[in-house]
């Protein structure tokens, strides 16, 4: 069973700074990696998905990486802003999605 | 192109009532599955329906059960509902079929609040 896990659970950082999201993955014959967002109380939002033939994929300030051989992925934020504050999942697809426990960041003003 | 979308937003019930959640997926998407997050347990996968058919379940008790209309629409029902079922109920959708190229979109969620 495919176990994904998030570090750290909580991050806090002042604006403007860069920052690094990790998801590591247990079964490393995976095809797709999806990165979310969750604002407090609502639904998930799609930021990327990452295939495992492309290593890396860009959105914006966002760029995801993806190393199979190792079961890991992160999500770099550049400048980050206030407005970037959620809960970040990154999920693995199978016979069902795994979710990872999540990061919530607080990007202070 | 509209996204998922979900009614109602938010439900209040009583413990022992039965509840019915809608979810309407991306047009031409046909694989819908439902999903409960709380504090505590975090997002926990409850069942996926693709072409009319439950195609995988989640460890969850008979009391959920769900289907899926030709449409693709989905509802998920809970009978006797009991305080530990209050959550964040959401659905996701994806183009086929769950499986490990998969790629879902979530709609906005229903808060349900058992009393």
């Amino acid at each position: 069973k495919q176990e994904v896990t998030q570090i750290p659970a909580a991050l806090s950082v002042p604006e403007g700074e860069n920052l690094v999201l990790n998801c590591s993955f247990t079964d490393s014959a995976i095809y797709n990696l999806q990165w979310f967002r969750q604002d407090p109380g609502k639904g998930l939002t799609s930021l990327l998905l990452i295939q495992s033939s492309q290593r890396e994929q860009t959105s914006g300030r966002l760029n995801a990486s993806l190393d199979k051989s190792s079961g890991r992925s992160t999500l770099y934020i550049a400048a980050s802003q206030p407005g970037d504050s959620a809960t970040y999942l990154c999920a693995v697809p199978g016979n069902q999605f795994y979710f990872g426990t999540g990061t919530s960041l607080t990007v202070i003003p | 192109k509209a996204g998922v979308t979900q009614t109602p937003r938010y439900l209040i019930k009583t413990r022992g009532q039965q509840v019915t959640l809608s979810c309407s997926p991306i047009s031409g998407h046909r694989s819908v599955s439902w999903y409960q997050q709380t504090p505590g347990q975090g997002l926990q996968f409850l069942f996926e329906y693709f072409s009319e058919t439950q195609r995988n379940k989640g460890n969850f008790p008979g009391r959920f059960s769900g289907r899926q209309f030709s449409n693709s629409r989905s509802e998920m029902n809970v009978s006797t509902l009991e305080l530990g079922d209050s959550a964040l109920y959401l659905c996701a959708s994806s183009l086929g079929a769950m499986g490990p190229y998969n790629e879902q979109f979530f709609g906005p969620g229903t808060r349900l609040t058992v009393l």
